[in-house]
């Protein structure tokens, strides 16, 4: 099984500060890697597949970029609705899997 | 519009069944992979099980022999039964449509809540 850790744990920052979160794998993904949004009491939201294509409505502050064992998910200027937990996901290998998670709070 | 709208949990004993499901709308269900990814409260996601558009199954070792995926496309509903459930199965439950490939989730269900507790 493929294990994805994600750093840091809780990111701190302002609104409109750019955030740099990070998701390394075991083995490489090649580009099989997702990351997903989810808020309090909500399901999550795919933001990006494939290490760096959006998905269908996430705005262009968004972006991912990585391959093989480490990626990036970046959000140019943090906007109020943005402070959320992010996971990574991969896909290359079944079990496909998740990463425990990147909670980018509010400073 | 694409809905997936979970129903099934509840509160039941160790060791003790469910069956839940997932009516889904706004697409060409049987076009489409489906999955079952689940969340214990307080923790990260835990992808459970997948069934493509041809119908193989998927299954997290976790889950091996106690769960089994299904879908009826004439019906647009996606299944899970849950059986043999421990303390740790506890979670909400999410439906999800795959984009595609199976495994990436587009459109996801709010979730149903499984309790295993005596």
């Amino acid at each position: 099984e493929i294990v994805l850790t994600q750093s840091p744990a809780t990111l701190s920052l302002s609104p409109g500060e750019r955030a740099t979160l990070s998701c390394r794998a075991s083995q490489s993904v090649s580009i099989y890697l997702a990351w997903y949004q989810q808020k309090p009491g909500q399901a999550p939201r795919l933001l990006i597949y494939d290490a760096s294509n959006r998905a269908t409505g996430i705005p262009a502050r968004f972006s991912g970029s990585g391959s093989g064992t480490d990626f990036t998910l970046t959000i140019s200027s943090l906007e109020p609705e943005d402070f959320a937990v992010y996971y990574c996901q991969q896909r290359s290998n079944w079990p496909y899997t998740f990463g425990q998670g990147t909670k980018l709070e509010i400073k | 519009e694409v809905q997936l709208l979970e129903s099934g949990g509840g509160l039941v004993q160790p060791g003790g069944s469910l069956r839940l499901s997932c009516a889904a709308s706004g697409f060409t269900f049987s076009g489409y992979a489906m999955s079952w990814v689940r969340q214990a409260p307080g923790k990260g996601l835990e992808w459970v099980s997948a069934i493509n558009a041809g119908g193989s199954t998927f299954y997290a070792d976790s889950v091996k022999g106690r769960f089994t995926i299904s879908r009826d496309n004439s019906k647009n509903t996606l299944y899970l039964q849950v059986s043999s459930l421990r303390a740790e199965d506890t979670a909400v439950y999410y439906c999800a449509k795959a984009i595609i490939a199976m495994g990436i989730l587009d459109y996801w269900g709010q979730g149903t809540l499984v309790t295993v507790s005596s």
